[in-house]
C-alpha cells in the first residue's frame, strides 16, 4: 500500500461547513494528489503536490484548497462543503519503478455532506 | 487534447469466458498506460502497465499505438475478477488522465 493513510475514513458534514481531510504517507515520496471519485466520472484530479508548500491545481479545483508543509501531510481543505462535494476522495502517490512511474493509493475517504 | 475513453461502462462475462475491456486514449507524446483494479469498496491497485509487458492475474494489455489502444485481456474470467477496471495515462511528470471506469461482472 506504499504507506499511505487517510483520515478520517468517513466523515458526514453540513452544507457550509468546513472540512479538511488527511493524507499521510511513511515512504517520502515526492508527488502526492488527490482524486475524487464519482460514478460516471471515474477519478479527477484535485490538487496535486510536487514538493513541499509546491502544489498546483487539477481539473476540478474550484472549492478545494490543499497545503504540505511536511514531505509526508497532504491536506485537502474544503472551504464550505456543498452536496457537491459528497463523493469519495483518494490521496495518492506517485514513485519512479522499474523504468517509470506508477501510482500508488490510498484506502479512501467517504465524505457526505448534508 | 489528452483523453482516456472507456466506452463500456458495464461489462458481463460468464465465468471461463473471455474477457476484453477496451481503452483508447489520445495524446500527441509518448504514452504510458496502466490498468488499474478496484475491487468492492477498497482502494485502487495497480495491475499492469504497458512498459512491464506483464500478466497479471491472468491479464494481459499491449499497447498498439496505431490503433492509439491499451485493451485489457483474459482468456478465461474468474468470478473474483468482477471489479472496477481504470484505464489510465501518463500525460507529463505529475499528470495522470483516467477513464470513467468499467465495471467488471462475472457471473457463475
Amino acid at each position: 500500500d506504499a504507506g499511505i493513510t487517510q483520515s478520517p475514513r468517513h466523515k458526514v458534514t453540513e452544507t457550509g461547513t468546513p472540512v479538511t481531510l488527511r493524507c499521510h504517507q511513511t515512504e517520502n515520496h515526492r508527488y502526492m494528489y488527490w482524486y475524487r471519485q464519482d460514478p460516471g466520472h471515474g477519478l479527477r484530479l484535485i490538487h496535486y503536490s510536487y514538493g513541499v508548500k509546491d502544489t498546483d491545481k487539477g481539473e476540478v479545483s474550484d472549492g478545494y484548497s490543499v497545503s504540505r508543509s511536511k514531505t509526508e501531510d497532504f491536506l485537502l481543505t474544503l472551504e464550505s462543503a456543498t452536496s457537491s462535494q459528497t463523493s469519495v476522495y483518494f490521496c495518492a502517490i506517485s514513485e519512479s519503478n522499474r523504468g517509470g512511474y506508477e501510482q500508488y493509493f490510498g484506502p479512501g475517504t467517504r465524505l457526505t455532506v448534508t | 487534447a489528452q483523453r482516456v475513453t472507456q466506452p463500456e461502462k458495464l461489462l458481463s462475462v460468464f465465468k471461463g469466458a473471455p474477457v476484453e475491456l477496451k481503452c483508447n486514449y489520445s495524446y500527441s507524446g509518448s504514452p504510458e498506460l496502466f490498468w488499474y483494479v478496484q475491487y468492492s469498496r477498497q482502494r485502487l491497485q495497480l495491475l499492469l502497465r504497458h512498459i512491464s509487458r506483464e500478466s497479471i492475474k491472468g491479464f494481459t494489455a499491449d499497447l498498439n499505438k496505431g490503433e492509439t489502444s491499451f485493451h485489457l485481456k483474459k482468456p478465461f474470467a474468474q468470478e473474483e475478477d468482477s471489479a472496477m477496471y481504470y484505464c489510465a495515462l501518463r500525460a507529463g511528470t505529475y499528470k495522470y488522465i483516467f477513464g470513467t471506469g468499467t465495471r467488471l461482472k462475472v457471473l457463475a
